[in-house]
């Protein structure tokens, strides 16, 4: 069974612009959540969505915002590009039944790696 | 609101010794914790969860976390140390099965000498 897969790996982008990050969730899952790390702030959550639906939001500034598909791929993106958004970003996905043990068992892609200068 | 609190922000241990690595919880309900690896370069791997069925709770790669409520702990023990071992772990809590946000802890590195 494939895991979480994020596109693109890596990149870089100029102060200002603006970036879209892409995640597949497992198969089967229908909650995908983003997370941002970084050294000085590390791992904070951003959002959640579950079925196209936005479920939990993080304490970041309205230029991040994400989105969810029929498909449950999930889309997040970043609007005029601040220095300080230079971080991993992280997908996770889990199969987001509710009641169950197994529904909130959080898997995470390999992160795409955000530099902007 | 959850949070977690890891003691330690590096660990040096022998090949071979016990790794421990400690996790305090703030929760005003039975929480949902967890543990995850994480390797230079890559994503988080989940190592073990708890979710209130058994206190120890046994993961991956011979890790195994105790649950206990009176310390308002989850720490973290391997018997014995490898070299393939050395990652930064974290420590996570959700509030609850139905809540997906997790709360991480700020990391503990772990280094493994020969």
């Amino acid at each position: 069974k494939a895991g979480v897969t994020q596109t693109p790996r890596y990149l870089i982008k100029t102060r200002g612009q603006q970036v879209t990050l892409s995640c597949s969730p497992i198969s089967g899952h229908r909650s995908v959540s983003w997370y941002q790390q970084t050294p000085g702030q590390g791992l904070q959550f951003l959002f959640e969505y579950f079925s196209e639906t936005q479920r939990n939001k993080g304490n970041f500034p309205g230029r991040f915002s994400g989105r969810q598909f029929s498909n449950s791929r999930s889309e997040m993106n970043v609007s005029t590009l601040e220095l300080g958004d230079s971080a991993l970003y992280l997908c996770a996905s889990s199969p987001g039944q509710t009641g169950s043990h197994s529904g909130n068992t959080i898997y995470f892609g390999e992160g795409s790696w955000l530099t902007v200068v | 609101a959850q949070s977690v609190t890891q003691l330690g922000s590096h660990v040096s241990v022998s090949e071979g010794a016990l790794v421990l690595l400690r996790c305090n919880y703030s929760s005003s309900v039975p929480p949902y914790l967890f543990w995850y690896v994480q390797y230079p370069n890559q994503g988080l791997q989940l190592l073990l969860k708890y979710t209130s069925a058994a206190t120890l709770v046994k993961g991956i790669n011979g890790f195994e976390a105790e649950f206990k409520k009176s310390e308002t702990s989850f720490h973290l023990t391997k018997p014995s140390a490898h070299m393939s071992d050395a990652a930064e772990y974290f420590c996570a809590v959700s509030p609850s099965s139905n809540d997906y946000k997790l709360s991480f802890g700020a990391g503990t590195t772990v280094t493994v000498r020969a």
